[in-house]
């Protein structure tokens, strides 16, 4: 899988915007970009994912440049409870049968927000 | 819908011993996931069972070891505790490829 790299922490003001930059400059075409987060002592928790296009669901939004060298999450309003490292991992698309599946995290964005 | 669950939720053992920790996956997922993450770093992975066989694994030793059973629960088993092998021990569950479900993980001391 693609490696990914991310700021190691971030602040953002309660109510505002979050943009959570991840640059993959090495994505094949056959690999998404996949969020989690953790919120601390927890499992992660997926957000969104996507390939090309531009995501949203109802906890983010996914902007996916179109070379799709890298990427930018955004929590449209953040609250405190969005305090959390934030994972940015590529991942193969396809379910190959053969060959694990498993998720390659690195050490993530600490996101701050701040009341 | 009943999510990832997994048990015990604390362990201390000490150095030598061996644990199992356990998964019970998602409803109607049929693949398992085992994560080791030690203190500060993301998760790393340890192994996937789908179908009641290993689909692959990271890069641990063979003391590491699991199984998965006709309901889709598993078991992570560690022999001849070390004590790097202190960590929180995440499960996740997924239906073949789709987004993974993760469990609140099981957090093992090692003495």
């Amino acid at each position: 899988d693609a490696k990914t790299t991310q700021p190691p922490s971030m602040d953002c003001a309660e109510g505002r915007a979050a943009n959570l930059p991840c640059n993959h400059s090495t994505i094949s075409g056959n690999e998404y970009v996949y969020w989690y987060r953790q919120i601390h002592s927890q499992g992660p928790q997926y957000i969104i994912h996507g390939l090309k296009n531009n995501e949203t669901n109802e906890m983010a939004s996914l902007i996916i440049t179109e070379d799709r060298k890298s990427s930018t999450l955004i929590l449209p309003h953040a609250t405190l409870r969005d305090t959390a490292v934030y994972y940015c991992i590529v991942r193969v698309a396809s379910w190959g049968g053969g060959g694990a599946d498993g998720l390659t995290f690195g050490k993530g964005t600490h996101l701050i927000i701040q009341p | 819908e009943t999510g990832v669950t997994q048990s015990p939720t604390h362990l201390i053992k000490t150095r030598g011993q061996q644990v199992t920790l356990r998964c019970s996956s998602q409803s109607g997922h049929n693949t398992v996931s085992w994560y080791q993450q030690a203190l500060g770093q993301g998760p790393q992975f340890i192994f996937q069972y789908y179908r009641e066989e290993e689909n692959g694994r990271g890069n641990f030793p063979p003391r590491f070891s699991g199984l998965q059973f006709p309901n889709y629960s598993s078991e992570l088993n560690v022999n001849a505790l070390e004590l790097d092998d202190s960590a929180l021990y995440l499960c996740a569950s997924s239906s073949e490829g789709d987004e993974q479900f993760f469990g609140p993980g099981t957090r093992l001391t090692v003495l």
